[in-house]
């Protein structure tokens, strides 16, 4: 079963607002990650959280982790049509565990 | 920079066919994965291995096999194509820091279509 879902699944904004994507998790984890998938391509690594931290920065990104409610947020800041992409949350199981586990990511639309 | 390449981005193969799809990583990375993306079920887990010779059963196993021989190269192998594995496949190299998971990179993926 998924354990990250995104929400929404997808959002349409206009230059320069920003946008907000929730992702929620079931079970305890390690870290927690985002990604983005341009159209057709590989997904490619945003940021990575870990359970001890509450937020995170990276340029025009934040991310919050709540590991109370296993919720998360990614907040991109006056976004650019250049953000249009899919985002995808993405957890690993809490154990030494290799593996990550992906939500159906949220298709994020920026109009000019 | 990490560099995960796919060796086709386009495939086209007919139903009964062998199909091998090849994942090269050139930065020493230890763990090694393959995915399916497919519309509203986002990414699942086939196989994944985590050194030369060894592999573990991912989320979706059935229907595929892997091999990785080398370090750097991890094939996955459709012995007996059909058109439900008609998608989008992705390679992802991460390197073992710890127990935990760690940032994955990934390959630009390959488009299969299965007639």
């Amino acid at each position: 079963s998924q354990q990250g879902e995104e929400d929404p699944q997808a959002l349409s904004i206009q230059e320069g607002e920003n946008a907000t994507m929730n992702c929620s998790y079931k079970t305890s984890i390690n870290n927690l990650q985002w990604y983005r998938q341009n159209s057709g391509r590989g997904l490619v690594h945003l940021i990575l959280i870990r359970s001890n931290e509450r937020e995170k920065h990276s340029g025009r990104l934040r991310v919050t982790l709540d590991t109370s409610k296993k919720s998360s947020s990614l907040l991109i800041t006056a976004s650019r049509a250049a953000d249009t992409a899919s985002y995808f949350c993405a957890t690993d199981s809490g154990g030494s565990n290799y593996k990550l586990t992906f939500g159906k990511g949220t298709l994020l639309t920026v109009n000019p | 920079d990490v560099k995960v390449t796919q060796s086709s981005r386009y495939l086209v193969k007919r139903t009964g066919e062998k199909v091998f799809l090849e994942c090269v990583q050139d930065m020493d990375h230890e763990n090694m994965f393959w995915y399916r993306q497919d519309p509203g079920l986002g990414l699942r887990l086939i196989y994944f291995s985590y050194d030369v010779k060894m592999k573990e059963k991912g989320d979706i196993p059935e229907g595929y096999s892997v091999s990785r021989e080398k370090k750097e190269r991890f094939s996955l192998i459709l012995e007996s194509a059909s058109t439900n594995q008609t998608s989008m496949y992705l390679c992802a190299s991460s390197p073992r820091q710890g127990g935990a998971q760690e940032t994955q990179y990934f390959g630009p993926g390959t488009r299969l279509l299965v007639l």
